[in-house]
């Protein structure tokens, strides 16, 4: 089945504690990227990837880094979590080669708690 | 500064009822236009999708309709059905650039 896959699902941690969420794809996508989700916000883009080792910043970087090692794995890592940090996080991916219009896949999502 | 305003933040309608979801934007320079469905507890998945060179884009009950001019499209969800209840969200995104800026969501709840 194709899919995005996000782990943990549900994670609570505390103030400064390193912590990394996990994003995997099965479907061969160029694209990742990784989005928080906040009442009243929508989704707001935190990192993209157009392809291995090529990341960039979306609209909300600051606190996070990412890396991309593997064409299908995405990590999202919080070197020093922060309570303003609390959100929920999606993974999403898409072809990067076929066209302008491609539809992006989002994972299951991450509830994140920082205390 | 939101570039993709979507309102209402909340929306109820009866079975059968007409749904119907705005969004407006302000980057010129966005060519498509994607709105995205979200069930509690899952990711959001794409609905339908509009380019600006067409005004309108129906795929079954679900019409986008597209008014270049005004900066503004809409979602409308014909004959509502109680499975329709969840939240959704507009979006933009342009060129090869696969960036989408969000709307704020709407969350729908459609009355049996």
């Amino acid at each position: 089945e194709a899919q995005v896959t996000q782990n943990p699902r549900y994670l609570i941690t505390v103030t400064g504690k390193k912590l990394t969420v996990t994003c995997s794809q099965n479907m061969n996508h160029e694209y990742m990227s990784w989005y928080r989700q906040d009442p009243g916000l929508g989704l707001r883009q935190i990192y993209y990837s157009m392809n291995v080792e090529v990341t960039d910043k979306g609209d909300v970087p600051e606190g996070y880094k990412v890396s991309r090692k593997e064409k299908r794995n995405f990590p999202l890592i919080l070197e020093s979590p922060s309570p303003n940090q609390t959100s929920l996080y999606f993974c999403a991916s898409s072809h990067g080669t076929s066209g302008l219009y491609n539809e992006q896949f989002f994972g299951p999502g991450t509830r994140l708690t920082v205390l | 500064q939101q570039q993709v305003k979507q309102s209402p933040q909340s929306l109820i309608v009866q079975k059968g009822g007409i749904s119907i979801i705005n969004c407006a934007y302000e980057n010129t320079a966005f060519d498509y236009f994607p709105w995205y469905q979200q069930f509690p507890g899952k990711g959001p998945a794409l609905l339908i999708a509009i380019r600006p060179d067409v005004s309108e884009k129906k795929e079954g009950r679900f019409t986008i309709s597209f008014n270049k001019s005004a900066k503004q499209f809409s979602l409308h969800i014909m004959d509502s059905q109680p499975g329709d209840s969840a939240t959704y969200f507009c979006a933009a995104s342009r060129g090869s650039a696969r960036q989408l800026t969000f709307g704020s969501g709407t969350q729908l709840t459609v009355l049996p």
